[in-house]
């Protein structure tokens, strides 16, 4: 699966939004982008994910650039409750896939 | 949605015991279920990869002999640290993936974890 690379950290206001950048580079054709955060002291959530289109759900909306090496992650209107750390995976999409967790970026969202 | 249990959510143990972790998929089939570690401050890391019916795959450099998992049905595996010592301790977290006809992309759902604690 590919590498990818994210800010240790981020900062935000609240109901501002806040954009989570991602690179990776080495991605292949059938990788998909996927996005999980932890908040602390939890098991991760899934956020979303995506293969070359833009996607949006009712959490976030994910931006992929046209080459597909690199990506964001945008909450539109970020809470406190967003505080977390947000990780970027990527890897094909399959049943039963493991995950491989980077470092992840930090969102520490201020009032 | 789909929800995944651990029980115990924390467990204080002495050094030499050993402690079951339990992962539990409560309204879903799981054919396979994995296993992280995440000590303070760090990321998750993998230690292995639970099929029902089958043994498990460890990540490289994780003891299969001080990891036990059993995924004995589709709706439970089980983390054992066998003889556990001080330096075991962290927060285990399960996560499981759904027996579905259809692909599902967020196939992956994670428990809550559980904190070990070993004196």
């Amino acid at each position: 699966d590919a590498k990818t690379t994210q800010p240790t950290s981020m900062d935000c206001a609240e109901g501002r939004a806040a954009n989570l950048p991602c690179n990776h580079s080495t991605i292949s054709g059938n990788e998909y982008v996927y996005w999980y955060r932890q908040i602390h002291s939890q098991g991760p959530q899934y956020i979303i994910h995506g293969l070359k289109n833009n996607e949006t759900n009712e959490m976030a909306s994910l931006i992929i650039t046209e080459d597909r090496k690199s990506s964001t992650l945008i909450l539109p209107h970020a809470t406190l409750r967003d505080t977390a750390v947000y990780y970027c995976i990527v890897r094909v999409a399959s049943n039963t896939g493991k995950l491989i967790f980077g470092q992840g970026t930090t969102l520490q969202v201020k009032p | 949605g789909a929800v995944v249990s651990q029980h115990p959510s924390r467990v204080i143990c002495k050094s030499g015991t050993s402690v079951k972790i339990e992962c539990r998929s409560l309204d879903f089939q799981a054919t396979t279920m994995f296993w992280y570690r995440q000590f303070p401050k760090q990321s998750l890391m993998l230690m292995a990869t639970s099929n029902e019916g089958s043994k498990a795959t460890y990540e490289q450099g994780v003891e299969k002999d001080k990891f036990l998992i059993n995924h004995a049905s589709l709706t439970l595996s089980t983390l054992t640290v066998t003889s556990a010592h001080p330096e075991d301790s962290s927060f285990y977290i399960c996560s499981a993936s759904p027996l579905v006809a259809v692909r599902v992309y967020n196939e992956q759902f994670f428990g809550p974890g559980t904190r070990l604690t070993v004196l």
